[in-house]
């Protein structure tokens, strides 16, 4: 069993839709909890960094995360055609990073 | 904030021939950058982690010799690909992070190496 799952999707959204990406984790040891956004050919671009239990909100992004069951989201709203990416969940426990395997999402326009 | 520059971002050479890739922090100061390397359609595979003016440690697997990483400043590592051959083709990434060993890595747009 992998520490960190992540459906790799695809997934397909009409644009405006709210997109919703989840990871769930097997180590209560994780601490520091990370969304990545990556477009093709391209390095992953840190978009939510967040440590506590509940909602940190930036803009159209949502992270939520849940300790008790070693569950994290993120949340999309407004989806645009431009958020069209591959989207990477990431853990930090006895400071070595963990990620996902990626979920690729195509906002249709 | 927070950017990290990789280059160069696609290099094409002929086997048995060695690539340096450079990676920087321009707006931070990395204690600890990291090299990984991405397979289509994967996720990030990670190689080594470096710490400003000692040696890399490298993940099981990964050839010290091969794979030579060099972090002379806080600002600047580089990993050269020795002797290269074809299945050393993929896509490398660097990231970088600051200080404190809680806090997220930056990562750079990557390098496409191919090896003819």
């Amino acid at each position: 069993q992998k520490e960190v799952e992540q459906d790799p999707g695809p997934l397909s959204v009409p644009e405006g839709a709210i997109v919703s990406l989840n990871c769930t984790y097997s180590n209560s040891a994780f601490q520091y909890f990370m969304w990545y956004r990556q477009y093709s050919r391209k390095g992953p671009e840190l978009l939510m960094y967040t440590y506590s239990s509940g909602n940190k909100e930036d803009g159209r992004f949502t992270a939520q995360v849940d300790k008790s069951s070693k569950y994290i989201s993120l949340f999309i709203r407004d989806s645009q055609p431009s958020d069209s990416a591959t989207y990477l969940c990431a853990m930090i426990s006895d400071y070595k990073l963990s990620f996902g395997a990626g979920t690729t999402v195509t906002v249709r326009a | 904030g927070a950017v990290v520059s990789q280059h160069p971002s696609w290099v094409i050479c002929k086997s048995g021939t060695s690539v340096k890739i450079e990676c920087r922090s321009l707006d931070f100061q990395a204690t600890t950058m990291f090299w990984y390397r991405q397979f289509p359609k994967q996720s990030l595979m990670l190689m080594a982690t470096s710490n400003e003016g000692s040696k890399a440690t490298y993940e099981q697997g990964v050839e010290k010799d091969k794979f030579l990483i060099n972090h002379a400043s806080l600002t600047l590592s580089t990993l050269t690909v020795t002797s290269a051959h074809p299945e050393d083709s993929s896509f490398y990434i660097c990231s970088a992070r600051m200080a404190a060993r809680n806090q997220p890595q930056h990562f750079g747009d990557g390098t496409r190496l191919s090896i003819l």
